[in-house]
């Protein structure tokens, strides 16, 4: 069963705008959530993670906003540019699973000039 | 690049045989995962080793197995292979096996 729901599946911004994925979770022990990248032909790559002491963490243009008690948590990308275009995922994790991570289905972002 | 290598970055294969895939961490991490990216099931864990050791275990059929050699290079052995089994296979690894973890480029398999 999917432990973490994402969406939407795709979506399409424009050059300069705000790009926002969400996911949400159910397994309480998760204590950290990162967001991954991935090109065509390309492994994840790791863009920005947040662990539940915070509700937001800012990286450039990346900002993952948290919110425990509804068991949701978001990537927001500002000033969007045509390089951004990509799958993103979000992931759950935690310590007694070895961190091993459990992915949301994607998201395929376009972003159009 | 994010320093973990994986080899070879393509495999063609018969239904039946037997396949290894490789794997490199980054310098100083003791931590490996293997994942398997389909189409229909997405991005799905299938187990990691700490230092040479087993830690998880996730959707991984008993036709695979995995080490982790004292090098902390890694293994991935796939047996009696399905058309189904197709698939990119990565490997992630992480310093401590507390969070952050860093993708190699994968390997895509297929199976014919």
């Amino acid at each position: 069963q999917q432990q973490v729901k994402q969406s939407p599946q795709s979506l399409i911004v424009q050059k300069g705008g705000i790009s926002i994925i969400n996911c949400a979770y159910e397994n309480t022990a998760f204590d950290y959530f990162p967001w991954y990248q991935q090109f065509p032909g390309k492994g994840p790559a790791l863009l920005i993670a947040i662990r539940p002491d915070v509700s937001e963490k800012k990286e450039g243009r990346f900002t993952i906003s948290f919110n425990k008690s509804a068991k949701q948590f978001s990537l927001h990308i500002m000033d969007s540019q045509p390089g951004d275009s990509a799958t993103y995922f979000c992931a759950a994790s935690y310590g007694n699973s070895g961190y091993a991570l459990n992915f949301g289905k994607g998201t395929s972002l376009l972003v159009t000039p | 690049d994010s320093g973990v290598t994986q080899t070879p970055k393509h495999l063609i294969t018969a239904t039946g045989q037997r396949v290894t895939l490789r794997c490199s961490p980054r310098s100083g991490d003791l931590s490996v995962y293997w994942y398997q990216q389909s189409l229909d099931q997405g991005l799905q864990f299938l187990i990691q080793y700490y230092n040479g050791e087993e830690r998880a275990k996730g959707n991984i059929l008993e036709r695979f197995s995995a080490q982790q050699f004292p090098d902390l290079h890694s293994e991935l052995n796939l047996s009696s292979l399905e058309l189904g089994d197709s698939a990119l296979y990565f490997c992630a690894s992480s310093v401590d096996g507390r969070g952050e973890a860093f993708f190699g480029q994968g390997t895509r398999l297929t199976v014919v």
